[in-house]
């Protein structure tokens, strides 16, 4: 299958600054990314959905202005937790797929990003 | 609103025996399916995924799903259990919100096996 990487895989930052995490498809053109948040022993959280060159899509009750993202190109986004406080710790992931913003092809997965906030 | 639920947060079994992993969805429209396993601190690798193409669908590492339209389910199951399938098993189902078609998850069923 195609391959999504992420970095770093785990961080550890003081609370009040800006951390920010990449998420790269290395095999195929990642039209649309999606980033998700998961507690301990939790589903998926979907956060927001991003297109290439187009502006984040965010879920209801996701402060787009504390979880910047982007999506410059199509092998890569970015999730810029700005401000960073201990409840935004979490682990975060992301997923890319190929395709229109409505395809059900396959959304493949990075291996997360463990976010811990001092 | 498309949806899926997931009876049982944790199951296990022995080395040896039948897995199953029970999955209900709930859809308006004729879904897309999927089963994720997700191993610990790390992303989810897609098992298997039904598309209506055919009704049982075979997956990686000896998994298959049955969709069951009557009973709107979509149960993952394994013939014999290995240690190495000890993991996190998330079903999901496809939702066109927003412009986009997006994964809906459900709440994860853990999959302990034991000697």
């Amino acid at each position: 299958g195609a391959v999504v990487s992420q970095h770093p895989s785990r961080v550890i930052c003081k609370s009040g600054t800006s951390v920010k995490i990449e998420c790269r498809s290395l095999d195929f053109q990642a039209t649309t990314m999606f980033w998700y948040r998961q507690f301990p022993k939790k589903s998926l959280m979907l956060m927001a959905t991003s297109n290439e060159g187009s502006k984040a899509t965010y879920e209801q009750g996701v402060e787009k202005d504390k979880f910047l993202i982007n999506h410059a190109s199509l092998t890569l986004s970015t999730l810029t937790v700005t401000s960073a406080h201990p409840e935004d710790s979490s682990f975060y992931i992301c997923s890319a797929r190929a395709g229109t913003p409505q395809s059900t092809d396959t959304q493949y997965f990075g291996p997360g990003t463990r976010l811990t906030v001092l | 609103a498309q949806s899926v639920t997931q009876l049982g947060s944790h199951v296990s079994v022995s080395e040896g025996a039948l897995v199953l992993l029970r999955c209900n969805y709930s859809s308006s429209v004729p879904p897309y399916l999927f089963w994720y396993v997700q191993y610990p601190n790390q992303g989810l690798q897609l098992l298997l995924k039904y598309t209506s193409a055919a009704t049982l669908v075979k997956g990686i590492n000896g998994f298959e799903a049955e969709f069951k339209k009557s009973e709107t389910s979509f149960h993952l199951t394994k013939p014999s259990a290995h240690m190495s399938d000890a993991a996190e098993y998330f079903c999901a189902v496809t939702l066109l919100s927003g412009g986009y078609n997006k994964l809906i998850f459900g709440a994860g069923t853990r999959l302990a096996v034991h000697p």
